[in-house]
């Protein structure tokens, strides 16, 4: 089965600074699809960037960006010049080529200090 | 164009009661995915929903059950409610074969069984 694992519970950062969260994943899948989503306090999940994991070249989404290292099932999300919506619990999620189920792993509670 | 809805916002339920909770995708997205969140265990699969058909299942006993309209609008309902019950209820839509574009998510149905 499928697991997705989050070591950082909460992670704070200073405003305009750059932070990074990390995630790993384990599947004997090739194919499939990891994704970084936000949750702030308003509970709407936002999805913030997505990565293909037959592509090598890292996703970027202006101020957010990953680090997939595909080989160590690693998929890293930094954000860069953080500001205070970031503000937000970060949720890695790892999707199979072959069924719609979406694996999540626990959350990092970020929070971008002033 | 309008998001994922997910109504009602909030819902206070007595333990044995029975719920439903609506959903209504993304004009357009024809798979549904419902997902329960809570502290302890983090975000879990229920079910997905595609052409009115149940095409995954998570790991929830028989008393959650959905089912997804012509129009793709999906009910998920648990009986006999417990305790336990209580949760973020999260729905989320896609256009079903799409999946490196991810999930589109709801603001979620925040039910509380007392």
């Amino acid at each position: 089965a499928q697991t997705v694992t989050q070591s950082q519970p909460e992670m704070s950062v200073q405003e305009a600074e750059t932070v990074t969260l990390s995630c790993t994943y384990d599947t004997s899948e090739n194919n499939y699809y990891l994704f970084w989503y936000k949750q702030p306090p308003s509970r709407q999940m936002i999805l913030v960037i997505r990565q293909e994991a037959y592509k090598q070249q890292n996703a970027t989404e202006n101020r957010f960006s990953v680090n997939f290292q595909k080989a160590a099932k690693s998929f890293s999300l930094k954000i860069s010049d953080s500001q205070l919506g970031d503000t937000a619990m970060y949720f890695c999620a790892f999707m199979q080529d072959n069924n719609n189920d979406m694996r999540f792993g626990a959350g990092t509670r970020l929070t971008v200090k002033p | 164009k309008a998001g994922v809805t997910q109504t009602p916002r909030y819902l206070i339920k007595t333990r044995g009661q029975q719920v439903t909770l609506s959903c209504s995708p993304i004009s357009g997205h024809r798979s549904v995915s419902w997902y329960q969140q809570t502290p302890g265990q983090g975000l879990q699969f229920l079910f997905e929903y595609f052409s009115e058909t149940q095409r995954n299942k998570g790991n929830f006993p028989g008393r959650f059950s959905g089912r997804q309209f012509s129009n793709s609008r999906s009910e998920m309902n648990v009986s006999t409610l417990e305790l336990g019950d209580s949760a973020l209820y999260l729905c989320a839509s896609s256009l079903g074969a799409h999946r490196r574009i991810g999930y589109t998510f709801g603001s979620g149905t925040r039910l509380t069984v007392v």
